[in-house]
């Protein structure tokens, strides 16, 4: 496996579910981050990890809970949702974390579609 | 802010013409990157620049970073069908920032 592996890559829960979306990257980088996708707006960033710990929490709803175990896997657990949570969430690394330079290229995963009813 | 407007939304076009897009903010960026999103797929880079007034290509593809450091332009030459997808500018200053994207659909 190369890149960044997102799975489930379509997920369809109930307000009321707990789920969870994994991400694993094999580029031996130090920083990884969620994105959500709405369409015809901006990506948004929801969370950022640097070395496994959190660097940045963009005012997500507490109802998105990141979980970092090491520097390869980067997880977003889900409960109660709403429907308008219904988006692409998509998992990126970078080699680093806040420096300008190449390192903060991001390498984006498939995505995970999340649909709630 | 460090918002970025991306335009145009959206483009249709027949097979073989040039394509160009721009992306332009209020603020000043260090570093500029282009990405491509196939419909099911996650972003994916095409070009990176990281010095005002760089120009870059990679195939057809030509970028450059604008010398205000405020603005980048990317330009597809001889499009094929498929180039078809979503393009997202880039701007990183602190934090990457994104546009909203040119959805770029091409005729044969």
């Amino acid at each position: 496996e190369t890149g960044v592996t997102q799975t489930p890559r379509h997920l369809v829960m109930g307000m009321t579910n707990k789920k969870s979306l994994k991400c694993e990257q094999h580029l031996g980088h130090n920083a990884m981050y969620w994105y959500k996708q709405s369409a015809k707006k901006p990506l948004e960033l929801m969370f950022v990890y640097s070395l496994e710990e959190r660097v940045e929490n963009n005012s997500v709803p507490s109802r998105f809970s990141p979980e970092c175990p090491n520097s390869s896997h980067l997880f977003l657990h889900l409960h109660t949702l709403q429907p308008e949570d219904s988006a692409l969430y998509l998992c990126a690394s970078s080699q680093d974390f806040g420096r300008v330079s190449g390192a903060n290229v991001l390498t984006f995963g498939a995505g995970s579609r999340l649909t709630v009813l | 802010g460090q918002q970025l407007n991306q335009s145009p939304q959206s483009m249709f076009i027949q097979e073989g013409e040039d394509v160009s897009m721009n992306c332009t903010s209020s603020s000043i960026f260090n570093t500029w990157l282009w990405y491509k999103q196939d419909p099911g797929e996650g972003p994916v880079l095409l070009i990176a620049l990281y010095k005002a007034g760089e120009l870059t290509s990679n195939g057809r593809l030509t970028a450059q970073f604008g010398i205000t450091r405020k603005d980048s332009f990317l330009n597809i030459s001889a499009s094929i069908p498929s180039d078809v997808g979503i393009y997202f500018c880039a701007g990183y200053n602190n934090d990457m920032r994104f546009g909203a994207g040119t959805r770029l659909t091409v005729k044969p």
